[in-house]
């Protein structure tokens, strides 16, 4: 069936040190794939996105990384600051025309100063 | 920049009293959900709506959920006869057409007692 799930359910790293958080899917007919971070209080906030047709794409400080081979799905957060401490979540669509969203368990990232 | 904002923050409720969520999603988007998030775990897809009628539903979504787009503005979720288990943070979330990025308000905490 549909699952999304995470490797790590905690992360915590420096300031200023990379950060990889990862994601594993099984539905392989999810076409689009995307990462939201979720601060304490607040509703998930768009990060990146990437469509199953791409393997990488970069954005400002992150980049998404994506195997299909294994349905594996990464985030990775370059120079990682205070203000990037939240949960993680990754989400996927399914191809659907409604394009509802499954969402993993999350990934709590905490930056040490 | 435009937001999706959702009315109350906080709802606290007896178990069997009807509630209602309300959100306005951002202007000119089309695609309207509700996914809600119980404390410690991940966000689930409760219903999605389109054109003025329900496009999709998760199976948490049974009779005792409905949704409404009363006007050109407002979308709410009402539940009709609260059960203890409907505890949770309850998030609105919008979509343009030929984008695919969806955008959550900062969602409602419906506490049941």
């Amino acid at each position: 069936g549909e699952s999304v799930g995470l490797h790590l359910p905690t992360l915590s790293v420096q300031e200023g040190d990379n950060s990889i958080i990862n994601c594993a899917y099984s539905n392989s007919a999810s076409d689009y794939f995307i990462w939201y971070k979720q601060e304490s209080g607040k509703g998930p906030q768009f990060i990146i996105d990437i469509r199953s047709n791409m393997d990488k794409r970069q954005g400002q400080r992150v980049t998404v990384l994506l195997n299909k081979t294994v349905k594996h799905l990464s985030l990775q957060i370059a120079a990682t600051q205070p203000g990037d401490s939240a949960v993680y979540f990754c989400a996927e669509n399914s191809g659907g025309s409604n394009y509802k969203l499954t969402f993993g368990k999350g990934t709590l990232l905490t930056v040490n100063p | 920049e435009p937001e999706v904002t959702q009315t109350p923050s906080h709802q606290v409720t007896q178990m069997g009293q009807e509630v209602i969520l309300r959100c306005v999603p951002i202007s000119n988007h089309l695609y309207f959900y509700w996914y809600r998030q119980i404390l410690g775990q991940k966000v689930e897809f409760l219903v999605s709506f389109y054109n003025n009628e329900i496009s999709e539903k998760s199976e948490i979504f049974d009779d005792q959920f409905s949704v409404e787009r009363p006007d050109g503005s407002n979308f709410t979720l009402k539940i009709r006869s609260t059960k203890l288990e409907d505890s949770a943070m309850y998030f609105c979330a919008s979509k343009s057409r030929g984008y695919n990025e969806q955008f959550f308000g900062p969602g409602t905490r419906l506490t049941v007692l």
